[in-house]
C-alpha cells in the first residue's frame, strides 16, 4: 500500500487553521467496520506520537483542535488553530495491510 | 504509565549482527502485539517487523526479511529484534511500538499509541 500526503510542507500563522491530506492506494476499510488509518506527529528530536486513530478518534491527551476525517482511501487531518507547539512532521499510516506503510510526512513550520 | 525502553543500538560493521531490546512496563505485555519501526537519518518512518501478543505470529518488511528476527519474552516483558547481515542502509533510529491490526484483539487505547524513545543503529566500516 502506497500512502501519499499533500502538501509536503506547510507554513502556518499561529491561530490559523491547517489541513493535511493523505491518500492510500487501496481502501483501508476492513470487514470489521473499522478503517485503519492513523495520524502521527513527530516533534523535533522526539519519537512519533499518535494523534488520531481509526480516521477520527483522538488519542489520549490530544487537544481537540486536532481532528481527522475521511473514508476509504482519502483522509484529512485538520488543526483548527495552529499553536507553536504543533511544529514538526505529520505522518499518516495504514495498519490494515502488512507491511504497514507511512506517508512521506508533512513538515509544519510556524510563520 | 506505559513505558517502552529500547537498548542495544550502537556501531556495527557491514555484515555484522546486533540485538535490540525493548523493556515494557505499565501494561499487560502479553496482551499487546508489538512492532519495530525505524527512521534513517533525515528520512521518514519505515515499519520493520511485528509480532503477535503470544509470539506465535511474526511479520516483516521485505527489506529485512531473512535477515532480521523479531521475538518476545513475556516472562521478562521484553521485545527483541535480532539483526543479522547488517547493511549500511539499516542505519537508523529503531523504535519499539505497540501494534494494531485487524488480526489482533482490540485494545483501548490502541496499542500503536505507545512508542519508545528509540535506539540508534549505525552500520559502517
Amino acid at each position: 500500500i502506497v500512502m501519499t500526503q499533500t502538501p509536503l510542507s506547510l507554513s502556518v500563522t499561529p491561530g490559523q487553521p491547517a489541513s493535511i491530506s493523505c491518500r492510500s492506494s487501496q481502501s483501508l476499510l476492513h470487514s470489521d467496520g473499522k478503517t485503519y488509518l492513523y495520524w502521527y506527529l513527530q516533534k523535533p528530536g522526539q519519537s512519533p506520537q499518535l494523534l488520531i486513530y481509526e480516521v477520527s478518534s483522538r488519542f489520549s491527551g490530544v487537544p481537540d483542535r486536532f481532528s481527522g476525517s475521511g473514508s476509504g482511501t482519502d483522509f484529512t487531518l485538520k488543526i483548527s488553530r495552529v499553536e507553536a507547539e504543533d511544529v514538526g512532521v505529520y505522518y499518516c499510516m495504514q495498519a490494515i495491510h502488512l507491511p504497514f506503510t507511512f506517508g512521506p510526512g508533512t513538515k509544519v513550520v510556524i510563520k | 504509565e506505559v513505558q517502552l525502553l529500547e537498548s542495544g543500538g550502537g556501531l556495527e560493521q557491514p555484515g555484522g549482527s546486533l540485538r535490540l531490546s525493548c523493556a515494557a512496563s505499565g501494561f499487560t505485555f502479553s496482551s499487546y502485539a508489538m512492532s519495530w519501526v525505524r527512521q534513517a537519518p533525515g528520512k521518514g518512518l519505515e515499519w520493520v517487523s511485528g509480532i503477535s501478543g503470544s509470539g506465535g505470529s511474526t511479520y516483516y518488511a521485505d527489506s529485512v526479511k531473512g535477515r532480521f528476527t523479531i521475538s518476545r519474552d513475556s516472562s521478562k516483558n521484553t521485545l527483541y529484534l535480532h539483526m543479522n547481515s547488517l547493511r549500511a542502509d539499516d542505519t537508523a533510529v529503531y523504535y519499539c511500538a505497540g501494534m494494531t491490526h485487524p488480526l489482533f484483539p482490540t485494545v483501548t487505547p490502541p496499542a500503536n499509541g505507545y512508542w519508545g524513545q528509540g535506539t540508534l543503529v549505525t552500520v559502517s566500516s
